[in-house]
């Protein structure tokens, strides 16, 4: 079994500060997980994924996160948020049966603040 | 480009009627996947087909119905069994097969579907 918490529905910052959204997995097996973005009436576009490769992730418009196996911790990061960043945020995480085995967290609105 | 397009990206239903939101990919994937999404939640597995003529139901199949007849289109039916089927519904496809186990999906822009 698997499964993925974000663990604030809502997270606000500045504009120029940094960002931390929190996701905590739990997987019997070794994980692949993702962070995905999805802007109002949008689909979901890839920010980053973590294939067992480099535990620290660099994915577009500047965001990153690193895979803590200790913590069970997949955590979205970004050193100054633009405007342009708000949008819900969602950690995934795919099982031992591929692709069809997504597992998605409830997600996270972030707002920006000017 | 490639990608995947989801039509209508507005769809609205009568009581006891039947619609289908349709799903085209130029994307060659073999996998196709239909999740529903509901405000503040995250996203439901609907169905998912892996090969042309094959599908599986996915966590909240009931009021629903697909078909695979070509690797490129996957439509989704909403039935009028599906008694709360106001969402906003979602396409994805993937690849498949060895080297592919951890590959993300890629995301149409979804259809929002409301009742009359």
């Amino acid at each position: 079994a698997q499964s993925v918490t974000q663990l604030d529905s809502h997270v606000s910052v500045s504009e120029g500060t940094p960002v931390l959204l929190r996701c905590n997995y739990s997987s019997s097996y070794s994980p692949s997980l993702f962070w995905y973005v999805q802007h109002p009436n949008k689909g979901l576009q890839l920010l980053l994924k973590y294939t067992s490769a480099a535990t620290l992730v660099k994915g577009i418009n500047g965001f990153e996160a690193e895979f803590k196996k200790s913590e069970t911790s997949f955590h979205l990061t970004k050193p100054s948020a633009h405007m342009s960043d708000a949008a819900e945020y969602f950690c995934v995480v795919i099982g031992w049966l591929g692709a069809r085995q997504l597992t998605f967290g409830s997600g996270t609105q972030l707002t920006v603040l000017p | 480009d490639g990608g995947i397009t989801q039509s209508p990206k507005y769809l609205f239903r009568k009581e006891g009627q039947n619609v289908t939101l349709s799903c085209e990919q130029n994307l060659n994937h073999d996998a196709m996947y239909w999740y529903r999404q509901d405000p503040g939640q995250g996203l439901r597995l609907i169905y998912y087909s892996q090969i042309v003529n094959d599908f599986q139901k996915g966590d909240i199949a009931e009021g629903y119905s697909v078909s695979r007849e070509k690797k490129e289109s996957f439509p989704l039916t909403v039935t009028s069994a599906q008694k709360n089927p106001t969402a906003f519904y979602l396409c994805a496809s993937s690849r498949v097969g060895r080297g592919y186990s951890n590959q993300p999906q890629h995301f149409g822009d979804g259809t929002r579907l409301s009742i009359l």
